[in-house]
Protein backbone atom coordinates (compact mmCIF):
# COMPACT_ATOMS: atom_id res chain seq x y z
CA UNK A 1 0.00 0.00 0.00
CA UNK A 2 1.05 3.46 -0.81
CA UNK A 3 2.54 5.52 2.14
CA UNK A 4 4.00 8.78 2.97
CA UNK A 5 6.30 9.85 0.78
CA UNK A 6 8.97 12.71 2.32
CA UNK A 7 12.09 14.16 0.56
CA UNK A 8 14.16 14.73 0.65
CA UNK A 9 15.20 12.11 3.22
CA UNK A 10 18.31 13.84 4.32
CA UNK A 11 19.66 17.48 4.31
CA UNK A 12 22.59 19.26 5.24
CA UNK A 13 22.20 23.40 5.71
CA UNK A 14 24.00 26.08 7.18
CA UNK A 15 22.99 29.04 9.48
CA UNK A 16 21.23 31.31 7.88
CA UNK A 17 20.10 29.57 4.82
CA UNK A 18 16.54 28.04 3.70
CA UNK A 19 15.15 24.59 3.64
CA UNK A 20 11.88 22.85 1.37
CA UNK A 21 10.75 20.22 3.17
CA UNK A 22 7.97 18.26 1.29
CA UNK A 23 5.39 15.84 1.84
CA UNK A 24 3.38 13.51 -0.22
CA UNK A 25 0.24 12.26 1.36
CA UNK A 26 -1.22 8.84 0.97
CA UNK A 27 -3.73 8.93 -2.07
CA UNK A 28 -7.52 10.09 -0.38
CA UNK A 29 -5.72 11.44 2.69
CA UNK A 30 -6.93 15.26 2.58
CA UNK A 31 -4.82 15.85 5.89
CA UNK A 32 -1.29 16.91 6.70
CA UNK A 33 0.19 17.27 9.51
CA UNK A 34 3.77 18.26 10.44
CA UNK A 35 5.58 17.34 13.11
CA UNK A 36 9.53 18.24 14.49
CA UNK A 37 11.13 15.89 16.64
CA UNK A 38 14.81 16.46 18.45
CA UNK A 39 17.05 13.77 19.17
CA UNK A 40 15.58 11.96 22.10
CA UNK A 41 13.25 13.98 22.16
CA UNK A 42 8.77 13.74 21.49
CA UNK A 43 7.38 14.64 18.42
CA UNK A 44 6.23 18.03 18.49
CA UNK A 45 3.34 19.34 16.59
CA UNK A 46 4.19 22.16 14.00
CA UNK A 47 1.14 22.68 11.71
CA UNK A 48 -1.62 20.96 9.91
CA UNK A 49 -3.77 21.26 7.05
CA UNK A 50 -7.26 20.27 5.94
CA UNK A 51 -8.69 20.30 2.92
CA UNK A 52 -5.40 22.92 1.13
CA UNK A 53 -6.53 25.23 4.39
CA UNK A 54 -4.71 25.56 7.59
CA UNK A 55 -6.66 24.05 9.93
CA UNK A 56 -3.89 24.31 13.52
CA UNK A 57 -1.16 25.44 14.68
CA UNK A 58 1.51 24.34 17.15
CA UNK A 59 5.20 24.97 18.10
CA UNK A 60 6.04 26.65 14.18
CA UNK A 61 8.59 29.41 14.63
CA UNK A 62 7.59 32.17 12.81
CA UNK A 63 10.46 31.55 10.36
CA UNK A 64 9.05 28.67 9.07
CA UNK A 65 5.79 28.48 6.83
CA UNK A 66 3.70 25.44 5.08
CA UNK A 67 1.15 24.91 2.71
CA UNK A 68 -0.53 22.32 1.14
CA UNK A 69 -1.14 22.17 -2.37
CA UNK A 70 -4.24 21.54 -4.90
CA UNK A 71 -2.52 17.94 -5.22
CA UNK A 72 -2.52 17.44 -1.30
CA UNK A 73 1.16 17.67 -0.97
CA UNK A 74 2.35 19.82 1.87
CA UNK A 75 5.69 22.17 1.83
CA UNK A 76 7.26 22.88 4.76
CA UNK A 77 9.74 26.09 4.00
CA UNK A 78 11.85 27.20 7.11
CA UNK A 79 14.17 30.60 6.76
CA UNK A 80 17.21 31.55 8.41
CA UNK A 81 18.09 28.38 9.85
CA UNK A 82 19.67 28.12 12.89
CA UNK A 83 21.57 25.25 15.09
CA UNK A 84 18.66 24.18 16.93
CA UNK A 85 16.57 23.40 13.77
CA UNK A 86 19.00 20.35 13.35
CA UNK A 87 15.79 17.68 14.34
CA UNK A 88 14.00 15.12 12.40
CA UNK A 89 10.68 16.51 10.46
CA UNK A 90 8.02 14.16 10.13
CA UNK A 91 4.88 14.42 7.87
CA UNK A 92 1.63 12.47 8.15
CA UNK A 93 -1.57 12.37 6.59
CA UNK A 94 -4.99 10.78 7.61
CA UNK A 95 -8.31 10.89 5.88
CA UNK A 96 -10.50 13.84 7.47
CA UNK A 97 -9.56 15.37 10.69
CA UNK A 98 -10.06 14.81 14.92
CA UNK A 99 -9.81 11.27 15.72
CA UNK A 100 -8.16 9.77 12.49
CA UNK A 101 -5.22 7.59 12.80
CA UNK A 102 -1.98 9.28 11.43
CA UNK A 103 0.55 7.63 9.10
CA UNK A 104 3.84 8.75 9.40
CA UNK A 105 6.55 9.04 6.67
CA UNK A 106 9.76 8.32 7.42
CA UNK A 107 11.11 12.00 7.88
CA UNK A 108 13.62 14.33 6.58
CA UNK A 109 17.00 14.27 8.75
CA UNK A 110 17.69 18.08 8.43
CA UNK A 111 21.57 19.00 10.06
CA UNK A 112 22.34 22.33 10.62
CA UNK A 113 26.35 23.12 10.20
CA UNK B 1 -2.27 22.16 24.83
CA UNK B 2 -2.50 18.85 26.78
CA UNK B 3 0.56 16.61 26.40
CA UNK B 4 0.62 12.56 27.12
CA UNK B 5 3.31 11.56 29.35
CA UNK B 6 4.55 8.27 29.30
CA UNK B 7 6.51 6.25 32.22
CA UNK B 8 8.38 4.43 32.92
CA UNK B 9 10.62 6.79 30.44
CA UNK B 10 12.36 3.22 29.28
CA UNK B 11 11.84 -0.55 30.03
CA UNK B 12 13.84 -3.91 29.68
CA UNK B 13 12.59 -7.06 29.51
CA UNK B 14 13.07 -10.66 28.40
CA UNK B 15 11.51 -11.87 25.83
CA UNK B 16 8.03 -13.39 26.84
CA UNK B 17 7.62 -11.63 29.38
CA UNK B 18 4.80 -8.99 29.28
CA UNK B 19 5.08 -4.86 28.93
CA UNK B 20 2.96 -2.30 30.36
CA UNK B 21 3.42 1.29 29.85
CA UNK B 22 1.71 3.78 31.53
CA UNK B 23 0.37 7.64 29.80
CA UNK B 24 -1.43 10.50 31.47
CA UNK B 25 -2.75 13.86 29.90
CA UNK B 26 -3.99 16.77 31.91
CA UNK B 27 -7.56 17.42 30.07
CA UNK B 28 -10.23 16.31 28.34
CA UNK B 29 -9.75 14.53 25.56
CA UNK B 30 -12.01 12.59 22.50
CA UNK B 31 -9.49 10.04 22.18
CA UNK B 32 -6.34 8.44 22.85
CA UNK B 33 -3.50 6.97 20.72
CA UNK B 34 -0.35 4.73 21.28
CA UNK B 35 2.39 4.33 18.50
CA UNK B 36 5.43 2.92 18.39
CA UNK B 37 8.83 4.34 16.34
CA UNK B 38 11.78 2.43 15.40
CA UNK B 39 15.14 4.37 15.47
CA UNK B 40 14.85 6.89 13.15
CA UNK B 41 11.59 6.04 11.56
CA UNK B 42 7.90 7.42 11.10
CA UNK B 43 5.82 6.53 14.00
CA UNK B 44 3.21 3.81 13.10
CA UNK B 45 -0.51 3.72 14.88
CA UNK B 46 -1.07 1.33 17.03
CA UNK B 47 -4.32 1.63 18.50
CA UNK B 48 -6.86 4.50 19.08
CA UNK B 49 -9.47 3.93 22.04
CA UNK B 50 -12.33 6.43 22.43
CA UNK B 51 -13.02 8.38 25.32
CA UNK B 52 -15.88 6.37 26.14
CA UNK B 53 -14.50 3.10 25.68
CA UNK B 54 -12.25 1.13 28.51
CA UNK B 55 -10.55 -1.16 26.83
CA UNK B 56 -9.13 -2.34 23.53
CA UNK B 57 -7.13 -5.27 22.18
CA UNK B 58 -5.39 -5.78 19.19
CA UNK B 59 -3.05 -8.79 18.68
CA UNK B 60 -1.11 -8.98 21.68
CA UNK B 61 -1.99 -5.16 22.81
CA UNK B 62 -4.01 -4.51 25.04
CA UNK B 63 -4.68 -0.79 25.90
CA UNK B 64 -6.83 0.73 28.84
CA UNK B 65 -8.40 3.84 29.52
CA UNK B 66 -9.80 5.71 32.54
CA UNK B 67 -11.01 9.05 32.13
CA UNK B 68 -11.65 9.77 35.77
CA UNK B 69 -7.46 9.53 36.49
CA UNK B 70 -6.93 10.77 32.78
CA UNK B 71 -4.86 8.02 32.34
CA UNK B 72 -3.87 4.79 29.64
CA UNK B 73 -2.39 1.88 29.73
CA UNK B 74 -0.59 0.03 26.93
CA UNK B 75 0.13 -3.78 27.68
CA UNK B 76 2.24 -5.61 25.18
CA UNK B 77 2.04 -9.98 26.00
CA UNK B 78 4.31 -11.96 25.05
CA UNK B 79 6.90 -9.59 23.98
CA UNK B 80 9.16 -10.53 20.86
CA UNK B 81 12.93 -8.91 20.14
CA UNK B 82 10.37 -7.32 17.31
CA UNK B 83 8.76 -5.12 19.84
CA UNK B 84 12.14 -3.02 20.83
CA UNK B 85 10.86 0.82 19.96
CA UNK B 86 9.69 3.75 21.46
CA UNK B 87 6.02 3.68 22.28
CA UNK B 88 4.16 7.31 22.35
CA UNK B 89 1.20 8.11 23.32
CA UNK B 90 -1.36 11.03 22.00
CA UNK B 91 -3.85 13.16 22.96
CA UNK B 92 -5.83 14.50 20.69
CA UNK B 93 -6.93 18.21 20.51
CA UNK B 94 -8.96 20.22 17.90
CA UNK B 95 -7.49 19.21 14.97
CA UNK B 96 -4.03 17.87 16.05
CA UNK B 97 -2.57 15.59 18.50
CA UNK B 98 -0.49 15.84 21.18
CA UNK B 99 2.69 13.26 21.80
CA UNK B 100 4.21 12.35 25.28
CA UNK B 101 7.65 11.70 25.90
CA UNK B 102 7.52 7.78 25.28
CA UNK B 103 8.76 4.98 26.60
CA UNK B 104 11.86 3.04 25.35
CA UNK B 105 10.61 -0.35 25.54
CA UNK B 106 14.18 -2.89 25.16
CA UNK B 107 12.82 -6.60 24.73
CA UNK B 108 16.28 -8.74 25.45
CA UNK B 109 16.38 -12.08 23.78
Amino acid sequence: AAGVIQSPRHLIKEKRETATLKCYPIPRHDTVYWYQQGPGQDPQFLISFYEKMQSDKGSIPDRFSAQQFSDYHSELNMSSLELGDSALYFCASSRGQGSQPQHFGDGTRLSIL
Amino acid sequence: SQQGEEDPQALSIQEGENATMNCSYKTSINNLQWYRQNSGRGLVHLILIRSNEREKHSGRLRVTLDTSKKSSSLLITASRAADTASYFCATDGNNDMRFGAGTRLTVKP
